[in-house]
Order: structure tokens, then C-alpha cells, then sequence
């Protein structure tokens, strides 16, 4: 099946740094892309849906400025956290859209744990 | 405000018996509703999926119900084998804007052998 991967898996930095995460589709091109937070025990909440060669759509409450979303090419979107705090400590993760309306073939990534100091 | 709800956040079932995961929503609007599995340390991966239009999706051993009425859905699993233990996600999706999926909170789920 169709691959999504997501880096880095894990990582830790201090507060009022800024951490990128990729989310690449390894064999087929994926017009969108979106984003997940998940805090424990909770559910994965949308944070905004990337576009190709387009602005993000953010979700309600979610800062744009906070989070940075690029979707340069048809395989590649990063999510920019800037200026990181301890409160932006989740799990983030990436998922693929194969084809525009199948929501089956929406591939995720494995997450990246951001942890914030 | 949660709108999918799964409110058993685990379950064990024995080895062959049947597995019955449970999810209830609250938005009359989805259209479509899916279940993903997801594994330690890897994404979510499509499981199986059904159509508001429909009451009940066959695959294999998977089978979901919807009850439109009570807007819940469920799965189930069975024989349910070891290699089924995982978090179960159901997700549901809107028909307007992007087709987002909203998600619950997710099932573990683990098959005692």
C-alpha cells in the first residue's frame, strides 16, 4: 500500500525554538495533505488541511502564525511549530489524500512526539 | 464538543470470539463513516468503511453497522485473532468544505490468546 512518511518520529527542543516536521508521500502524489494534534486520551483533532501550491486551511483556534504549513509539491508539506512552548507538547501527525473523493485511501504518517522543555 | 464519541477506552476479548467496538456521533450531517486501525509507533491505517445510505459493510471478518436512528455504529470482529490488538479509531465525514473526518478517541482493543 501506499506509503506516508513522517520525520523526525521524535523530538525534543527548548522553549522559543522553532521544529519542522515533513510529511512526504513516498509513491504517489497527494494534492492534500492534513495535519493532526492528539493530547492523550483524546482523540486526533484536525489542525488544518494543506493544499498543493495553495494556502493552508486552518481549523478553528489553531494560530496560523503559530503553526506554518508549506505544501511545495505534490509529495512534500512540513509543518513549521515556531516559537515552541510547553503547551505545543502533542503528538503531530500527517495523513494523504490519493484521490479527492475516497477517504479510504488517506494514508497517515507515524506521528511525530514533540516534546517542548 | 466531541462529536464522535467512542466511550470504551479498552476491551479484551478472548481468541476466537467476537470483538464489538462502539461508536456514537452526534452530528446528523456525516455522510460517511470509516474505522482505522492503528499499531504502536505507526499511523492509523484504513479498516473498513460504510456509507450513510447503508446499514451494515462486510469484509472478512469485519463487519460495521450503522444505526442512523441512534447515530451510532460499531464494529465488529470475529473470529477476533491475536494480531487484531491495536487502537481502533472510527472517524466520521463531513460533506462539506474539504470532506474532513472528525475522529474519536479511539478503542485499544486486545485479543487475549
Amino acid at each position: 500500500g501506499a506509503v506516508v512518511s513522517q520525520h523526525p518520529s521524535r523530538v525534543i527542543c527548548k522553549s522559543g525554538t522553532s521544529v519542522k516536521i515533513e510529511c512526504r508521500s513516498l509513491d504517489f502524489q497527494a494534492t492534500t495533505m492534513f495535519w493532526y494534534r492528539q493530547f492523550p486520551k483524546k482523540s486526533l483533532m484536525l489542525m488544518a488541511t494543506s493544499n498543493e501550491g495553495s494556502k493552508a486551511t486552518y481549523e478553528q483556534g489553531v494560530e496560523k502564525d503559530k503553526f506554518l504549513i508549506n505544501h511545495a509539491s505534490l509529495t512534500l508539506s512540513t509543518l513549521t511549530v515556531t516559537s515552541a512552548h510547553p503547551e505545543d507538547s502533542s503528538f503531530y501527525i500527517c495523513s494523504a489524500r490519493e484521490d479527492r473523493h475516497r477517504n479510504e485511501k488517506l494514508f497517515f504518517g507515524s506521528g511525530t512526539q514533540l516534546s517542548v522543555l | 464538543d466531541q462529536q464522535v464519541k467512542q466511550n470504551s477506552p479498552s476491551l479484551s476479548v478472548q481468541e476466537g470470539r467476537i470483538s464489538i467496538l462502539n461508536c456514537d456521533y452526534t452530528n446528523s450531517m456525516f455522510d460517511y463513516f470509516l474505522w482505522y486501525k492503528k499499531y504502536p509507533a505507526e499511523g492509523p491505517t484504513f479498516l473498513i468503511s460504510i456509507s450513510s445510505i447503508k446499514d451494515k459493510n462486510e469484509d472478512g471478518r469485519f463487519t460495521v453497522f450503522l444505526n442512523k436512528s441512534a447515530k451510532h455504529l460499531s464494529l465488529h470482529i470475529v473470529p477476533s485473532q491475536p494480531g487484531d490488538s491495536a487502537v481502533y479509531f472510527c472517524a466520521a465525514r463531513s460533506p462539506f468544505g474539504n470532506e474532513k473526518l472528525t475522529f474519536g478517541t479511539g478503542t485499544r482493543l486486545t485479543i487475549i490468546p
